[in-house]
């Protein structure tokens, strides 16, 4: 067991650029979610895939924000046309379905900075 | 809907000192509550979790919660502060086959030497 990897773990980027992220989860769980953290809040949640399909998306990712997890195995998450707006941490979870709710085990996160 | 609210963000104690970091939450169905740490620049590591079992949960590094069901509340304590647990702490809540888990804004936790 390897742990929750993410990579890049920084990301400085103009505005109007695009930034891909990637997340490789714990091998055998089969859920994935990915979160926005900005500076003193909490992690906020974005997406949700349960192996290949992508079964929720917060209004928060707007038409910018792309994310995919071929094969149900690593995922990406995509942001176009950068805006300053999106600085933040980016995490990605993952977890293994549970009987009751599921225990999510977190990376090290992403942090986008948008010049 | 599900919310989480905690109560101060920022508490200091001296070392030795008993640790109370407080937790409140909304849920219109039985909740499932857990608390995490982040240490600076790292990903959030899971301290405990509350499932409906036992309402006193034991959790890593000596930290536990109890749930509270009449005062919907999920505090976290430990009896003597260390160094090592000054980080930022953060409540969440889910409910069962949930798949998101609600955060709240987190509690940064000083050690005065």
């Amino acid at each position: 067991d390897t742990g929750v990897s993410q990579d890049p773990r920084h990301k400085i980027t103009k505005r109007g650029q695009n930034v891909t992220f990637r997340c490789d989860p714990i091998s055998e769980h089969n859920r994935l979610y990915w979160y926005r953290q900005t500076l003193g809040q909490g992690p906020e949640f974005l997406t949700y895939f349960q192996n290949e399909a992508q079964l929720e998306k917060s209004r928060l990712l707007s038409d910018r924000f792309s994310a995919e997890r071929p094969k149900g195995s690593f995922s990406t998450l995509e942001i176009q046309r950068t805006e300053q707006g999106d600085s933040a941490m980016y995490l990605c979870a993952s977890s293994l379905e549970e009987a009751h709710t599921d225990t999510q085990y977190f990376g090290p996160g992403t942090r986008l900075t948008v010049l | 809907a599900q919310s989480v609210t905690q109560l101060g963000s920022h508490v200091s104690v001296s070392e030795g000192a008993l640790v109370l970091l407080r937790c409140n939450y909304s849920s219109s169905v039985p909740p499932y509550l857990f608390w995490y740490v982040q240490y600076p620049n790292q990903g959030l590591q899971l301290l405990l979790k509350y499932t409906s079992a036992a309402t006193l949960v034991k959790g890593i590094n000596g930290f536990e919660a109890e749930f509270k069901k009449s005062e919907t509340s999920f505090h976290l304590t430990k009896p003597s502060a260390h160094m090592s647990d000054a980080a930022e702490y953060f409540c969440a809540v889910s409910h069962t086959g949930g798949f998101k888990t609600i955060f709240g804004a987190g509690t940064r936790l000083f050690v005065k030497a």
